[in-house]
């Protein structure tokens, strides 16, 4: 069964340093999200993106941070600057067509910010 | 302000036994509206995904109804296994430019004891 990658499971990083968060979603999907859960909480939505534009993006997807498709099968999420409270379980999802297709969700990026 | 509201926050039954989890919303505009199942650490599976149209739906021992009427939703796990045990998070899609933006709930986490 087609599903979505995540790269790495677990990022450990220092404060103020740059992460690259990998996703490889379903092949035939046009629509591409991250969402984060910051532990013990809910899971929020950052970005969506479709065509290779951002289509939506929430108040945390500050200018920190950034989304690119570099080539057919990659989709990643880079923090240019890592704070503390970045720390959360990164989730990569994609879904076939738009609003009312199934999201696929990977199994998670836990970036942990030191 | 675009909620969504679960209960109970968590609940233990023994297995064999069923079990129903509660949702409110309050989501516009409306699209859909989901269940997913979350094993700690990992990323959410779909259950369910109904319509405002639809409402009943179900997924081997899963049934979810909705009520678009008064914006609940519940999850009825049928004969629980120990398997069932984890976060159980009714999701709403809101109706936004053609894609899908999911507002999450906290989850109930079902533990399933032998």
């Amino acid at each position: 069964e087609p599903e979505v990658t995540q790269t790495p499971s677990h990022q450990v990083t220092q404060m103020g340093q740059e992460v690259i968060l990998r996703c490889v979603p379903i092949s035939n999907h046009l629509y591409f999200y991250w969402y984060r859960q910051i532990l013990g909480q809910k899971v929020e939505f950052l970005v969506s993106f479709y065509n290779n534009e951002i289509s939506e993006k929430s108040e945390i997807f500050d200018d920190q941070f950034s989304v690119e498709r570099p080539d057919g099968s990659n989709f990643t999420l880079k923090i240019r600057s890592t704070k503390l409270e970045d720390s959360a379980m990164y989730f990569c999802a994609s879904s076939e067509h738009g609003q009312g297709s199934e999201a696929f969700f990977g199994q998670g990026t836990r970036l942990t910010v030191v | 302000k675009n909620q969504v509201e679960q209960s109970p926050q968590s609940l233990i039954i023994l297995e064999g036994k069923n079990c129903t989890l509660q949702c409110n919303y309050t989501v516009s505009p409306f699209s859909n509206l989901r269940w997913y199942k979350q094993d700690t650490g990992r990323g959410p599976v779909s259950l369910t995904i109904m319509t405002f149209s639809e409402n009943t739906k179900s997924n081997g021992r899963y049934t979810a109804t909705l009520d678009a009427d008064t914006k609940q939703s519940s999850l009825h796990i049928t004969a629980s296994q120990l398997s069932d045990s984890a976060s159980y998070i009714c999701v709403v899609t809101l109706l936004s430019g053609g894609y899908n933006k999911l507002i999450f709930g906290a989850g109930t986490r079902l533990a399933v004891h032998p």
